[in-house]
């Protein structure tokens, strides 16, 4: 039982190459999230998944995009990087179970950085 | 503007008693998270606070207050281990959930 497996764990990119981080869980869980996180920062939102072929934009969703085309794999692109992409990615999973539902389960993280 | 504060870092002695506050402006509130996080790994969960009110598993507690847009977390009988980053974390709706900045917490023998 992996529970949310992220891929690459590292990448270097150079400015203007494209490059898509995979999401895979085995937890049969609705909801699926990319978050980054920066230095002496919480997690932002970037975007999330409610359900198989459905996406919405999160907190900064400009440079990404997503695709979810089977529930358990949630893919975030970048289709040109840019040096404010260098981030660490996290990817985490949340059951759909009602409204009091606190937990999300997070990959290892994806180290992405940009030259 | 959506918003939690916490302190950046906070320091305390080995078997002491240590409390991170966090307060919060978000336009819902379904409940208050907290985690913990190693350097270099993931966030993991630690409590979820949804009534006021104090819950607790083993050294840790979490309390809140929403009529204060407030919660805390306290750890007890703090060990070497418990060195980590802490977020408190807010769900303003079902989907999605909003970061403290992260406390770091550093533990002193």
């Amino acid at each position: 039982n992996a529970g949310v497996t992220q891929t690459p764990k590292f990448r270097v990119l150079k400015t203007g190459q494209s490059m898509t981080l995979l999401c895979a869980q085995d937890m049969n869980h609705e909801y699926m999230y990319w978050y980054r996180q920066d230095p002496g920062m919480g997690l932002r939102l970037i975007h999330y998944s409610v359900g198989e072929g459905t996406t919405a934009k999160g907190e900064v969703p400009d440079g990404y995009n997503v695709s979810r085309l089977k529930k358990q794999n949630f893919l975030l692109g970048l289709e040109s990087a840019a040096p404010s992409q260098t981030s660490v990615y996290f990817c985490a999973t949340r059951t759909s179970g009602g409204v009091n539902t606190g937990e999300l389960f997070f990959g290892e993280g994806s180290r992405l950085t940009v030259l | 503007g959506q918003s939690l504060e916490q302190p950046s870092e906070v320091t305390a002695v080995e078997g002491a008693i240590v409390q991170i506050n966090c307060t919060y402006q978000t336009s819902g509130f379904y409940g208050l998270s907290w985690y913990q996080q190693h350097d270099g790994g993931a966030p993991t969960f630690l409590s979820y606070n949804a009534l006021d009110g104090l819950e607790e598993t083993g050294r840790f507690s979490s309390f809140l207050s929403r009529s204060d847009s407030y919660g805390y977390l306290l750890l007890q009988e703090l060990q070497m281990k418990d060195s980590a980053s802490y977020f408190c974390a807010v769900k303003p709706s079902n989907y999605q959930l909003i970061w403290g900045a992260g406390t770091k917490l550093i533990i002193k023998p």
